[in-house]
């Protein structure tokens, strides 16, 4: 089975300012996807940005962007401008081209400071 | 609007119980699955079903039993057999048509021990 490691179990951000959240992964696939996901208080998954592994440009979504480094196996999530309601749960989570089998990270939870 | 139902929110089970976790989805998708998330562990794949009357094991399978007798639910059973139930359960569901698509999710069934 693949392996995600979120190494940041807590991170803080001041509102306004932009944080990074980190995700490795294992794999010996060439072909892949690979997704953020946010978890508020509510518990409710939130689907944050995705990243096809064939595509080497970096995934935007507004404030949302992601680094993705593919031989060195990383996808970071940066949020800029940081606002109260990205306080959250953060999960990366990794599926191979041709399987259906999603596999997550511990996550990252993400406090923001007015 | 669609969307996955997952019910009841909230669900209690005595010593030596079987419960079971409904699932519903409206949004046509062929691939379902049920997590379940503990405290600094992340999502943990307990079944999953690509198509009716199909279902796989994932990785924390033991005490759990799953039915797919309609494309749209896809019950989760906790038997008597799980020792360590209490846990936050999310079932969630994908198209089969899209590779890159993601999951989308319920808003979870917390359950807990008398």
């Amino acid at each position: 089975a693949q392996t995600v490691t979120q190494s940041q179990p807590e991170m803080s951000v001041q509102e306004a300012e932009t944080v990074t959240l980190s995700c490795t992964y294992d794999t010996s696939e060439s072909d892949y996807y690979l997704f953020w996901y946010k978890q508020p208080p509510s518990r409710q998954m939130i689907l944050v940005i995705r990243q096809e592994a064939y595509k080497q440009q970096n995934a935007t979504e507004n404030r949302f962007s992601v680094n993705f480094q593919k031989a060195a196996k990383s996808f970071s999530l940066k949020i800029s401008d940081s606002q109260l309601g990205d306080a959250a749960m953060y999960f990366c989570a990794y599926r191979s081209f041709t399987g259906n089998q999603f596999y997550f990270g511990t996550g990252t939870s993400l406090t923001v400071i007015p | 609007d669609g969307g996955i139902t997952q019910s009841p929110k909230y669900l209690f089970r005595k010593e030596g119980q079987n419960v079971t976790l409904s699932c519903e989805q409206n949004l046509n998708h062929d691939a379902m699955y049920w997590y379940r998330q503990d405290p600094g562990q992340g999502l943990r794949l307990i079944y999953y079903s690509q198509i009716v009357n199909d279902f796989q094991k994932g990785d924390i399978a033991e005490g759990y039993s799953v039915s797919r007798e309609k494309k749209e639910s896809f019950p989760l059973t906790v038997t008597s057999a799980q020792k360590n139930p209490t846990a936050f359960y999310l079932c969630a569901s994908r198209t089969g048509y899209d590779s890159n698509q993601p999951q989308h999710f319920g808003d979870g069934t917390r359950l807990s021990i008398l």
